[in-house]
């Protein structure tokens, strides 16, 4: 059964860093990853959806890695704004039979950018 | 794409009551998802649809709980004799399946008082 972990599950920084989140699964036998924003209360936003042949994926200030082999995925947030302040979080598609392919994500990162 | 939208934003409804949730995917995707999420967790599955046809129920998902999809349009989730422990956050989510990714709603919040 596929795991996620997100690392750490909060993260405090100043405005203009540049910050990783973690992810990982213990699965390696992915279609894809693919990080989700979530603001208090919301949905989730899609930000990157990165395939298994890719190693990397970008979009503005995101940059997202892809690590199949090890397990890993991890997100690049350059220059990092207050509005940047939200929940992160990775999942990763597994099919589980009927044609359903079921997301299982992580916990999530809480990001809080101070201004 | 109009994207993923679900009504209402906001239930509150007393134990012991029915409520439905409505979720109107993106019109060209065939598979249509049910997730919940509770306070610092990540979504889990309730259900599957494809089409119209309800594939994959998770055991989350007690017998007061069932989903529609007519048409396999729009899909319905609807929680009979609430209780407590249905407050959460549903989300429902369309996708064209992989190596597509996943739209989700903006949630449907349920607080049970």
């Amino acid at each position: 059964k596929q795991e996620v972990t997100q690392i750490p599950a909060a993260l405090s920084v100043p405005e203009g860093e540049n910050l990783v989140l973690n992810c990982s699964f213990t699965d390696s036998a992915i279609y894809n990853l693919q990080w989700f924003r979530q603001d208090p209360g919301k949905g989730l936003t899609s930000l990157l959806l990165i395939q298994s042949s890719q190693r990397e994926q970008t979009s503005g200030r995101l940059n997202a890695s892809l690590d199949k082999s090890s397990g890993r995925s991890t997100l690049y947030i350059a220059a990092s704004q207050p509005g940047d302040s939200a929940t992160y979080l990775c999942a990763v598609p597994a099919y589980s039979g009927a044609g359903s392919y079921q997301l299982t994500f992580g916990k999530g990162t809480k990001l809080s950018v101070i201004p | 794409d109009t994207g993923v939208s679900q009504n209402p934003r906001h239930k509150i409804t007393k134990r012991g009551q029915n409520v439905t949730f409505r979720c109107d995917p993106i019109s060209e995707h065939n598979r249509l998802y049910w997730y919940r999420q509770t306070l610092g967790q990540g979504p889990e599955f309730l259900t599957y649809f494809q089409n119209e046809a309800q594939l994959e129920k998770s055991r989350l998902l007690s017998d007061r709980f069932s989903a529609e999809r007519p048409k396999g349009s729009f899909s319905t989730l609807e929680i009979q004799r609430t209780e407590q422990g249905d407050s959460a956050m549903y989300l429902c989510a369309s996708s064209l399946g992989p190596p597509k990714g996943y739209t989700f709603g903006s949630g449907t919040r349920l607080t049970v008082v």
